[in-house]
C-alpha cells in the first residue's frame, strides 16, 4: 500500500463552522505533513509531525489545529476560518524527516470557506 | 517562493516534442526533487537528484543539477498528452529539514 488517503475530497464550510480534515497512510512512514496550496501557486508547508510529535509549525494561525493520534493518522481541525483560507489542503508522508526525504502526497481536500 | 523559481511559468508543445523546464534556487541544498501535479490533485514524486550528482535519468525524464549555478533542469522527451500537468522542483536547504517547492511550470502537451 503506497497511498496516502485524504477525506473529504471537497468541503464547504461557513466561517463559524468547526470541521476536520483527515489523512491516513499505512506505509510505516514516521513523518507526516500538512501543506496548503492556493490556485496556481506552489504548496506551502504548514505543519510537520515526526514520530507523532509536532516538529514544525510554519507560523500558521491558531484557527488551524493539527493532531496526530497515531503514526498512521493525521488530522487538521478547522475553526472560525476566513474566506482567504479557501485552498487545496494536501497531506503528505515520508519515511523519515530531515535531509530531503521523498514525499508521498494524498489527493487533497478542496476547501471553500463562505 | 521560499527557495526555488521555475522557468518558464507555462509551456505549450506538440505531442512528440521534448519539454524542458528549469529551476533556480537560492541556497546550498542536500538534494533537489521534481514533482508532477495534475490539475487540482496531489503531487507525485518523479525523481530525486543529490547535491553530488550532475545528471539522472528515469524513463523519459532527464534531470541535471548544476550546484555552482544553483539550477536544475527537467527534460521530458517524446512528450505525450498525458504529460500535461504542473511540474514543481523542491529543495531542502543544507542543514535544514523541510522541503520547499518552487513556483512551478504548467506544461500543456497538445495531441
Amino acid at each position: 500500500d503506497t497511498e496516502v488517503t485524504q477525506t473529504p475530497k471537497h468541503l464547504v464550510m461557513g466561517m463559524t463552522n468547526k470541521k476536520s480534515l483527515k489523512c491516513e497512510q499505512h506505509m510505516g512512514h514516521r513523518a507526516m505533513y500538512w501543506y496548503k496550496q492556493k490556485a496556481k501557486k506552489p504548496p506551502e508547508l504548514m505543519f510537520v509531525y515526526s514520530y507523532e510529535k509536532l516538529s514544525i509549525n510554519e507560523s500558521v494561525p491558531s484557527r488551524f489545529s493539527p493532531e496526530c493520534p497515531n503514526s498512521s493518522l493525521l488530522n487538521l481541525h478547522l475553526h472560525a476560518l476566513q474566506p482567504e483560507d479557501s485552498a487545496l489542503y494536501l497531506c503528505a508522508s515520508s519515511q523519515g524527516w530531515g535531509g530531503g526525504e521523498k514525499l508521498f502526497f494524498g489527493s487533497g481536500t478542496q476547501l471553500s470557506v463562505l | 517562493s521560499q527557495q526555488g523559481e521555475e522557468d518558464p511559468q507555462a509551456l505549450s508543445i506538440q505531442e512528440g516534442e521534448n519539454a524542458t523546464m528549469n529551476c533556480s534556487y537560492k541556497t546550498s541544498i542536500n538534494n533537489l526533487q521534481w514533482y508532477r501535479q495534475n490539475s487540482g490533485r496531489g503531487l507525485v514524486h518523479l525523481i530525486l537528484i543529490r547535491s553530488n550528482e550532475r545528471e539522472k535519468h528515469s524513463g523519459r525524464l532527464r534531470v541535471t543539477l548544476d550546484t555552482s549555478k544553483k539550477s536544475s533542469s527537467l527534460l521530458i522527451t517524446a512528450s505525450r498528452a498525458a504529460d500535461t500537468a504542473s511540474y514543481f522542483c523542491a529543495t531542502v536547504q543544507t542543514g535544514a529539514n523541510n522541503l520547499f517547492f518552487g513556483t512551478g511550470t504548467r506544461l500543456t502537451v497538445i495531441p
